[in-house]
């Protein structure tokens, strides 16, 4: 069974604080992605990485950075939160080119 | 960029209905996947499909690569498959997983 495990399921966090999301996938898959979810808004992907210390930008990746040091594991940073940022963080990983994708159980986040 | 457009956007149906759900897409693709969304937030795969037809129990999906749609059959549906389905496109530009908007579907005992 595939499976990609993301740190938190609920974070709450202060304004300006530095917050890491993590996500972990045992499949060896060379995709990695980040989404968040907002009512109205579906999903929108904010980094993927498509090997280690690669990264590309996705359609919303202002507020955010990624790290990926391990080809299992891709970081979501948040440098210094904000009440904008609090929604819901979905992590994904595949193989290249055509892989089917699987999703994390998400991350809750609210910024107070 | 690619256009993922998914209707109807809201569904309710009595348990054992029969429903259709549809997913338009704007240019080629190489992958489509079906998701169902959990109450706790989870997507959960039903189908990678990025042609033909595959069934899996009451579900089944058929995508028709040339005229650009897919479409996602729930047969004698329960209340437990309540909850937000997405379609998803794998672009050929970069790698980028498209989603759609979604169907919210609420199967009423």
């Amino acid at each position: 069974d595939v499976k990609v495990t993301q740190s938190s399921r609920y974070l709450v966090k202060r304004t300006g604080e530095k917050v890491f999301l993590e996500c972990v996938q045992d499949m060896d898959h060379e995709n990695m992605f980040w989404y968040r979810q907002d009512p109205g808004l579906g999903l929108r992907l904010i980094y993927f990485s498509y090997d280690v210390k690669m990264k590309e930008k996705g359609d919303i990746p202002e507020g955010y950075s990624v790290s990926r040091e391990k080809k299992e594991r891709f970081s979501l940073i948040l440098e210094s939160a904000s009440t904008n940022q609090t929604s819901m963080y979905l992590c994904a990983s595949s193989f290249l080119g055509h892989g089917e994708a699987f999703f994390g159980q998400g991350t809750r986040l609210t910024v107070v | 960029g690619i256009q993922v457009e998914q209707s109807p956007p809201d569904l309710i149906l009595q348990e054992g209905a029969n429903s259709t759900l549809r997913c338009n897409f704007s240019d080629s693709v190489n992958n489509l996947q079906w998701f169902h969304q959990n109450p706790w937030g989870q997507l959960i795969n039903l189908f990678y499909i990025p042609s033909g037809t595959k069934q899996n129990g009451r579900l089944s999906a058929t995508t028709v690569a040339t005229e650009r749609y897919s479409l996602l059959y729930i047969s004698s549906s329960q209340t437990t498959d309540s909850g937000v389905y997405f379609c998803a496109v794998l672009y050929n530009q970069g790698g980028k997983l498209i989603f759609g908007q979604g169907t919210e579907l609420s199967v009423k005992p």
